[in-house]
């Protein structure tokens, strides 16, 4: 079955990068997918981050769009998310996720990963 | 960008009531528009897209209505398990945007 698995540093220092890691089983990356990224402050609401399209070209939010990347590793089925110049604002649970074309909607999540800003 | 508004932030209502959770959009999206269940402490579940397709395995007291610019999520009687907040989402053109959300409570 479709599965997605975050992964990387749960404790980030303010002003270095934040790297995560999606590691997908069930289903190909290579495949006709979009691959994304969602955060969730604490106590807050969901953010979308960005997306990959399978094809390599990427979908960022504007409001992150200068410190992100989002990067596929097709020979291990993988994606991963950069984050750079972090602050204590970046604070959140970070979900990695799947989109179908054809739904349009976000139809898997990963389990999430809280990763912290903070000395 | 497109603004995603939800209403109202939160509600309590009884179990069997029918609720009612509206999102409207700043700009038209025709229906390009999704509604994600996420229940206390766990992973966002999607209900519904294209603005009215249940997603398989939803439960037929979900359902989504609306295009253009104003949408809403109803469910035909509120059952204990569906304490939880509601998001809608926008996808029609990056970025997909997501709504402030809608917590449910019951009374």
């Amino acid at each position: 079955q479709v599965q997605l698995q975050e992964s990387g540093p749960g404790l980030v220092k303010p002003s270095e990068t934040l790297s995560l890691t999606c590691a997908v089983s069930g289903y190909s990356i290579s495949n006709p997918y979009y691959s994304g990224w969602i955060r969730q402050p604490p106590g807050k609401g969901l953010e979308w981050i960005g997306s990959i399209w399978h094809s390599g070209s990427t979908y960022y939010n504007p409001s992150l769009k200068t410190r992100v990347t989002i990067s596929l590793d097709t020979s291990k089925n993988q994606f991963s998310l950069r984050l750079s110049s972090v602050t204590a604002a970046d604070t959140a649970v970070y979900y990695c996720a799947r989109t179908p074309p054809g739904v349009g909607a976000t139809d898997y999540w990963g389990q999430g990963i809280l990763v912290t800003v903070s000395s | 960008d497109i603004q995603m508004t939800q209403s109202p932030s939160s509600l309590s209502a009884s179990v069997g009531d029918r609720v009612t959770i509206t999102c409207r959009a700043s700009q038209a999206i025709s229906n390009y528009l999704a509604w994600y269940q996420q229940k206390p402490g766990k992973v966002p579940k999607l209900l519904i897209y294209a603005a009215s397709t249940l997603q398989s395995g939803v439960p037929s007291r979900f359902s989504g209505s609306g295009s253009g610019t104003d949408f809403t999520l109803t469910i035909s009687s509120l059952q204990p398990e569906d304490v939880a907040t509601y998001y809608c989402q926008k996808y029609n053109i990056s970025p997909w945007t997501f709504g402030q959300g809608t917590k449910v409570e019951i009374k």
